[in-house]
């Protein structure tokens, strides 16, 4: 059974970096799948930031194109979210998963708060 | 991008009642069309993907139906533990899109 597990940050400071990484088990990285990061603001809906291939091919959210990264990390069998410049509005539960719902593997999420 | 709207924002039921639950798309996603289940400190579980095709263990209260632009999620006698929030994906284009989420709660 796949699993995936979220560890953050907890807390950033404004305009620093938020960085959050998901270890995938029961399952290779390497397989074809897309991995994707969602978010949820308290008290909101839920947000697509992108996602990632095992190759590091990338699709971003327009809406946070400039300030987003993913990377996949093969030897950990983990993929990563880097997002800059971060203000309040980027706090969030961050949640991993797998882009399509046909596998529909999600993560419980890790909430990162920014503030100073 | 694709916007998704999610109709009603909350719907009040009462248990073994039907909750119908209605998703729009701002243009065709023809059948790329999920629904999720949320509910506090959870993860989101895919419910229904391809518009129709209930997820691996979703119980057969549970359907979807539509294509194109209109999409509804049915949940015939409501137990307790369907009260949560429900979203509706497009993963027609991307960026993939929800819908703003319905809360249905209990009456």
């Amino acid at each position: 059974q796949v699993q995936l597990q979220e560890s953050g940050p907890g807390l950033v400071k404004p305009s620093g970096t938020l960085s959050v990484t998901c270890a995938v088990s029961g399952d290779s990285i390497n397989n074809s799948i897309w991995w994707s990061w969602v978010r949820q603001p308290p008290g909101k809906g839920l947000e697509w930031i992108g996602e990632v291939y095992h190759t590091g091919t990338t699709n971003y959210n327009p809406s946070l194109k400039s300030r987003v990264s993913m990377s996949v990390d093969k030897s950990k069998n983990q993929f990563s979210l880097r997002l800059t410049s971060v203000s309040a509005a980027d706090t969030a539960v961050y949640y991993c998963a797998t882009s399509l719902p046909t596998t529909g593997y999600w993560g419980r999420g890790t909430l990162v708060t920014v503030s100073s | 991008e694709i916007v998704m709207t999610q109709s009603p924002a909350t719907l009040s039921v009462s248990p073994g009642e039907t909750a119908t639950l209605s998703c729009r798309a701002s243009q065709s996603v023809n059948s790329h069309l999920a629904w999720y289940q949320h509910k506090p400190g959870q993860a989101p579980r895919v419910l229904i993907y391809h518009a129709s095709t209930r997820a691996t263990g979703i119980p057969a209260r549970f359907s979807g139906s539509g294509s194109g632009t209109e999409f509804t999620l049915t949940i015939t006698s409501l137990q307790s533990e369907d009260f949560a929030v429900y979203y509706c994906q497009q993963y027609s284009n991307w960026p993939l899109t929800f819908g703003g989420g319905a809360k249905v709660e209990i009456k």
